[in-house]
């Protein structure tokens, strides 16, 4: 497995805000996920894009991943207080391997 | 979408003794399980690949005599952190893989809640 690095690593934006965050990998990939973690629990998967993809869409949230440079972004749109959370970046060569994760970002979204 | 549970969330235990964590898959059968380690502020550090029937595969660094992994079922593996210390306190993560045939993606993880160990 390989490991993503996030970048920030913090970010702070106020209720509304859009917030971008990045992710660089070194290898070739199957697909690529982002998880978000809450203060103290679990990581939870928010979406995964296929190597084959360049953009996709979820709720709020929008990923982009561009295989030429090795990166992603993961866009939240009209930040809430909830969103304030930890997010990983996972790149994957698929069929339930292991993943490994870098040291997210921290994102602070304040009212 | 799919469940994985921990027991306990939470432990404080005395150094030198032994604590067993769960982790369990409540939706599916899971051959293959995952061990996390996240010491605050860091990102989660994969310890070991639990595997269904045969010996977990542990990252390099991880002590396999400190960290016992049993995969006893498809559906259950445990974590026991043996004579634990002050510094094998923690934050232990368990994750499963999705399942093919169903609708959970089998390149997802589903991740547990979470076990705090305390070593005093």
């Amino acid at each position: 497995s390989q490991q993503g690095e996030e970048d920030p690593q913090a970010l702070s934006i106020q209720e509304g805000e859009n917030a971008t965050m990045n992710c660089s990998y070194k290898t070739s990939i199957n697909n690529l996920q982002w998880y978000r973690q809450n203060s103290g629990r679990g990581l939870v998967h928010l979406i995964l894009i296929r190597s084959n993809e360049r953009e996709k869409h979820s709720g709020r949230l929008r990923v982009t991943l561009d295989t030429s440079k090795k990166s992603s972004s993961l866009l939240i749109t009209a930040s809430r207080a909830a969103d304030t959370a930890s997010y990983f970046c996972a790149p994957s060569t698929g069929g339930g391997n292991k993943l490994t994760f870098g040291t997210g970002t921290q994102l602070k979204v304040e009212l | 979408g799919a469940v994985v549970s921990q027991h306990p969330s939470w432990v404080i235990c005395k150094s030198g003794t032994s604590v067993k964590i769960e982790c369990r898959s409540l939706d599916f059968q899971a051959t293959t399980m995952f061990w996390y380690r996240q010491f605050p502020k860091q990102s989660l550090m994969l310890m070991a690949t639990s595997n269904e029937g045969s010996k977990a595969t542990y990252e390099q660094g991880v002590e396999k005599d400190k960290f016992l992994i049993n995969h006893a079922s498809l559906t259950l593996s445990t974590l026991t952190v043996t004579s634990a210390h002050p510094e094998d306190s923690s934050f232990y993560i368990c994750s499963v893989p999705g399942t093919s045939g169903r609708k959970i993606s089998t390149d997802t993880q589903y991740f547990g809640p979470g076990t705090r160990l305390t070593v005093l």
